[in-house]
């Protein structure tokens, strides 16, 4: 079973951007998977944000604004995801998701991002 | 509108058995998986199994192999999650989330409120 890596933490100011990533195992492929992305709040469960597979293949989770978005760097086997125009209520626990075929489901660790 | 109510917070003694209910409603029930994912204390998320339509577990984590059963009452619109031979490592919150088949991509919405399942002797 594949293990993501997420670093456990990033901070950013009000209005600035947020970059998080999400290390796939050298033995698969970015390019291969779709990433899934989403947001827990203390105390609260986890809801989703979106998916990137390519700029033309990605979905936005319903009711998800514009400045959260998906993409890949393959050059360094990591899916990101990119929050622009941060506000407080974006601090929260990210966490990453791929679904390879016929097997189990695998989460990232996960990243708590700070809102300075 | 789309909701996953789920059962109580339970206590159990290590050795026990927990059932975890996840009741639907807002949607055909038997046209989604369910899954089920589990959050240790400050910890991250770890995925266990699934149960489609038909009540087949699809497939599921190796480490719950046979310690993990799940089921499915179509007339309540409810699925049972029970955990056996708990172990204090298995204190968590449990969470059941539906299954959402996109053009793109199969993601998890939305999800239930969790049910805290804390193994004690």
């Amino acid at each position: 079973q594949p293990v993501l890596t997420q670093p456990p933490s990033s901070s950013a100011s009000p209005g600035e951007s947020a970059r998080l990533t999400c290390a796939l195992p050298s033995d698969i492929d970015v390019d291969d998977y779709n990433i899934y992305w989403y947001q827990q709040k203390p105390g609260s469960p986890p809801t989703y944000l979106l998916y990137y597979f390519s700029d033309s293949d990605k979905g936005q989770g319903s009711g998800v604004p514009s400045r959260f978005s998906g993409s890949k760097d393959a050059s360094a086997n990591t899916g990101i995801l990119l929050i622009s125009g941060l506000q407080s209520e974006d601090e929260a626990d990210y966490y990453c998701m791929i679904w390879p075929a016929n097997a189990p489901v695998v989460f990232g660790g996960g990243t708590k991002l700070t809102v300075l | 509108q789309v909701q996953l109510v789920q059962s109580g917070a339970e206590v159990k003694k290590p050795g026990a058995s927990v059932k975890v209910s996840c009741k639907a409603s807002g949607y055909t029930f038997i046209n989604y998986n369910i899954h089920w994912v589990r959050q240790a204390p400050g910890q991250g998320l770890e995925w266990m199994a699934k149960i489609n339509p038909s009540g087949v577990i699809s497939n599921y984590a190796h480490k719950f192999q046979g310690r993990v059963t799940m089921t499915r009452d179509t007339s309540t619109s409810t699925v049972y999650m029970e955990l056996r031979s708990l172990r204090s490592e298995d204190t968590a919150v449990y969470y059941c989330a539906r299954e959402v088949a996109g053009p793109g991509g199969d993601w998890l919405d939305p999800w239930g409120q969790g049910s805290l399942v804390t193994v004690s002797s």
